[in-house]
């Protein structure tokens, strides 16, 4: 596609309740970063797949947290046991090469948790 | 780790003044720098980008000049307009081998009134 998709836009959830976003990040490109977006706290960095590599996990708040990435492409965020605190929108990025850090961001899935 | 100070809003501002966002960084070795844009409704872009000391980064009449002295980059633009108002963000690269890291400070919010 012509850039970074990202789904659901929207999702309302009730505590408790597992989600899973999805994104589908611009062709060719070779990483993938997940970032979540609250009011006041600015971006922050969640996982990162880079090809073949084991994701650097490293900004991940909880074992409630999860990524994937099939085939070097689409990849899933879920978010199990969804708590209030949860609330953000959660950012994808496609990173177009590496020797320029130039990151393509997707519109993000807004999560309210009831 | 690598961390972001950046100028914490909102900024409001009357159209054609001059503009000034903050950004200080703390990075291991010497970082490509970049701002990113958000404006409304819409995901991360790209403003503009340095990678080297004494580096200039410019865009659609913004620059921002890579400091090494005093670890800085901050945005300028000599008259801003209403289409600025957007929320700018400030972001040093972490590079190491194969894996790039971009971390953001909190966001800056510009409102430009006509």
């Amino acid at each position: 596609g012509a850039g970074v998709s990202q789904s659901p836009s929207n999702k309302v959830t009730e505590k408790g309740k597992d989600v899973e976003l999805r994104c589908d990040p611009i062709s060719g490109h070779t990483a993938l970063y997940w970032y979540r977006q609250s009011l006041g706290q600015g971006l922050e960095f969640l996982i990162y797949f880079q090809g073949n590599s084991a994701p650097d996990k490293s900004g991940l708040p909880s074992d409630r947290f999860s990524a994937e990435r099939t085939g070097g492409s689409v990849s899933t965020l879920t978010i199990q046991r969804t708590q209030q605190e949860d609330s953000a929108v959660y950012l994808c990025a496609s990173l177009k090469a590496t020797n320029t850090g130039e990151l393509f961001f997707g519109e993000g899935s807004r999560l309210t948790v009831l | 780790g690598d961390s972001v100070t950046q100028m914490e809003g909102p900024v409001t501002l009357s159209e054609e003044a001059f503009l000034t966002i903050n950004c200080t960084y703390t990075a291991t070795g010497y970082p490509s720098l970049f701002w990113y844009v958000q404006y409304p409704g819409e995901g991360l872009q790209l403003l503009l980008k340095a990678t080297k000391a004494d580096d200039k980064g410019s865009n659609k009449g913004f620059e921002a000049t890579y400091r090494k002295e005093t670890t800085s980059f901050h945005l300028e633009k000599g008259s801003v307009q209403v289409s600025d108002s957007a929320v700018y963000f400030c972001a040093p690269l972490r590079s190491g081998g194969s894996n790039y890291k971009l971390t953001f400070g909190k966001g800056t919010l510009l409102t430009v009134n006509p």
